[in-house]
């Protein structure tokens, strides 16, 4: 059981390049969550999904799109990366239940220089 | 708006001391709170999930508790050691959307 997988680990960007982050998950969890995290500070929700085909905007959605066309995928892409995107990035899922713990990814580092 | 605040930033004591993390958020209308503990350049590891009609949690030298009416969880560290040493995280699932909403970290340093 590989639980949430994230792909790829790191990545180096120049300035204007676009790029898709992969999350995967096979416990057949309906919600699915895109964070960043910059130094010291905690995870910050980027766009989240409560099932498939549907996506939501979280606290920090500007510079970023998702898609969620099968159930087990939630793609994280940068369209044109700026260095403000350079951080690392967790993906999560959960059961679709109400009451359901979140399970993380071991997370990937960008950098955009 | 849908926050959660964790005090302090972050926290040094001496080894054996027993210590209180608190976790703040602004909205009652909860699923539950998890507290998570991530190591230096690491992922997250999951400690206790306490749901909203749970009082307290407790795994080991760890308790957490969750008062939902005044929008507070605490995390009680007994008899720490230097290998507590990491960021403690809080995070919140509000019912409201399904937002899981994390709060800052408080880095924890344990010295011996």
């Amino acid at each position: 059981n590989a639980g949430v997988t994230q792909t790829p680990k790191f990545r180096v960007l120049k300035t204007g390049q676009s790029m898709t982050l992969l999350c995967a998950q096979d416990m057949n969890h309906e919600y699915m969550y895109w964070y960043r995290q910059d130094p010291g500070m905690g995870l910050r929700l980027i766009h989240y999904s409560v099932g498939e085909g549907t996506t939501a905007k979280g606290e920090v959605p500007d510079g970023y799109n998702v898609s969620r066309l099968k159930k087990q995928n939630f793609l994280l892409g940068l369209e044109s990366a700026a260095p403000s995107q350079t951080s690392v990035y967790f993906c999560a899922s959960r059961r679709g239940t109400d009451y359901s713990e979140a399970f993380f990814g071991q997370g990937t580092r960008l950098t955009v220089v | 708006k849908q926050e959660v605040t964790q005090i302090p930033a972050a926290l040094s004591v001496p080894e054996g001391e027993n210590l209180v993390l608190n976790c703040s958020f602004t909205d009652s209308a909860i699923y539950n709170l998890q507290w998570f503990r991530q190591d230096p350049g690491k992922g997250l590891t999951s400690l206790l999930l306490i749901q909203s009609s749970q009082r307290e949690q407790t795994s080991g030298r760890l308790n957490a508790s969750l008062d939902k009416s005044s929008g507070r969880s605490t995390l009680y560290i007994a008899a720490s050691q230097p290998g507590d040493s990491a960021t403690y995280l809080c995070a919140v699932l509000y019912n409201q959307g399904g937002k899981l909403i994390f709060g800052q970290g408080t880095e924890l340093s344990v010295k011996p």
